[in-house]
């Protein structure tokens, strides 16, 4: 089945200690979101990809980063991850851009310590 | 800004009654989504009404939309025990600059209750 994959569900990092967290996609879309999403609350779009092109939210810290090396993959880097940074972070895709609707992935579950 | 806002926060049933939930938002739209999550998972998909719409079904889904009071409500018909999840509305931003981003409300979490 098409589908979006997140690795690890679980991530568990220190105190400025930097953390990648994966995506990938089956679905051949072109755009790719990473939200964050804190206990009891709305989803927050961090950035998204349409093909290659990098789009970033204004109120997203310098600390989130993101890559998205093909069509299948994307990554979220945090670079020194603070307490305020543990969430769940959910990776999303949609065909195209403007008025279709996004497919989620299981999400990952970060802790910092 | 946010976009949407949800009412009630909290909504308890018993299986087999029907759930209302309310969403308004600010601004003027293209579309209005609604999505389920389960607890500690991600977003699943549920329903898309264009601004042009005023009623859309799937199964036991009902959703409205009333773009003159800025409002839509999602109404689950006989309610099992494995709707109990968070219900959320999404809405993509102002009509005349669209950017086909979406931003989700605050969200209304449903008990249903065997």
């Amino acid at each position: 089945d098409a589908m979006v994959i997140q690795n690890p569900r679980y991530q568990v990092t220190q105190f400025g200690k930097p953390v990648t967290l994966s995506c990938s996609q089956t679905l051949n879309h072109n755009v790719m979101y990473w939200y964050q999403q804190k206990s009891s609350q709305a989803p927050k779009l961090l950035f998204h990809y349409y093909d290659k092109d990098f789009n970033n939210e204004a109120d997203t810290p310098d600390n989130f980063q993101s890559r998205r090396p093909n069509t299948s993959f994307c990554f979220l880097d945090i670079r020194s991850p603070g307490l305020g940074d543990a969430a769940m972070y959910l990776c999303a895709t949609s065909r195209d851009w403007f008025s279709y609707e996004q497919y989620f992935g299981p999400g990952t579950r970060l802790t910092v310590t | 800004s946010q976009q949407g806002e949800e009412d009630p926060q909290a909504l308890s049933i018993q299986e087999g009654e029907n759930a209302t939930m309310n969403c308004s938002y600010k601004t003027s739209i293209n579309n209005l989504q609604w999505y389920r999550q389960n607890s500690g998972r991600g977003l699943v998909h549920l329903i898309l009404i264009r601004s042009n719409e005023r009623e859309k079904h799937s199964g036991r889904l009902r959703v409205t939309l009333d773009t003159s009071k800025k409002s839509s409500s999602l109404l689950i018909t006989a309610s099992r025990a494995a709707d109990t999840a968070s219900y959320f509305c999404a809405t993509d931003g102002e009509g005349s600059s669209n950017t086909g981003k979406l931003i989700f409300g605050q969200g209304t979490t449903l008990q249903v209750k065997p």
